[in-house]
């Protein structure tokens, strides 16, 4: 069965820290991975897809796919990235998947 | 371009009203999908579609309806409210591919007294 984990529900940690949030996934096949934000009282969004290769606001996830993880990392945390993240493999019509299924999420927070 | 729009923002129901949540998108997205978001428990499928005409159930479907008749329109119904569907719902929608982002809307907040 897919499934993905998202150990920590809640990290804290000190402006200028460093911050690894942590996404295993369990999937038959190859996903795409993705890392979706929510800040406070606003909607999902996209931070970051494997595909692309990008860093977004200083984060970047490196897929393992021999540890199937895709952990988010930044090196220096803000308050401002004080959020909800979720991470959200997907096989999207790849074998005939047609659902995306989220991780439980973890909230960041970022004291100053 | 609006993106993904809900209505309403907030709503109050009694156990055992129905009601209608409505969400529309502008972006020609063929994918359409209904969550739910509860503490702890991260964000639930409830149903999803593919394209007009075409629905499917998600992780927790008991107790809501979907239809699509149109490309841009994804109405979730509450058949007969409970305490357990109090919850954030969130409508979103994306294109037909592995890679397609999920663009969201803003969020339904349901409570059910």
């Amino acid at each position: 069965a897919q499934r993905v984990t998202q150990p920590e529900k809640l990290l804290s940690v000190f402006k200028g820290a460093p911050v690894e949030l942590k996404c295993n996934y369990s999937y038959s096949g190859s996903p795409e991975l993705f890392w979706y934000v929510q800040y406070s009282r606003q909607r999902l969004q996209l931070l970051l897809r494997h595909i692309s290769r990008e860093s977004i606001k200083g984060f970047t996830a490196d897929l393992n796919k021999g540890e199937t993880s895709f952990h988010l990392k930044k090196p220096f945390a803000q308050e401002e990235d004080s959020a909800m993240y979720y991470c959200a493999p997907s096989t999207l019509f790849w074998g005939g998947s047609e659902k995306l299924v989220f991780g439980k999420g973890t909230k960041l927070t970022v004291n100053p | 371009n609006a993106g993904v729009t809900q209505t309403p923002k907030f709503q109050v129901l009694k156990t055992g009203q129905s009601m209608t949540l409505q969400c529309a998108q502008d972006m020609n997205h063929e994918y359409m999908s209904w969550y739910r978001q509860d503490p702890g428990m991260g964000l639930r499928l409830i149903h999803y579609s593919v394209g007009a005409g075409i629905t499917d159930q998600g992780e927790v479907p008991n107790g809501y309806n979907v239809s699509r008749s149109t490309t841009e329109d994804f109405p979730l119904r509450l058949l007969s409210a409970a305490p357990s569907q109090t919850s954030v719902y969130f409508c979103a929608s994306g294109g037909l591919a592995i890679t397609a982002t999920q663009y969201f809307g803003p969020g339904t907040r349901l409570l059910v007294l």
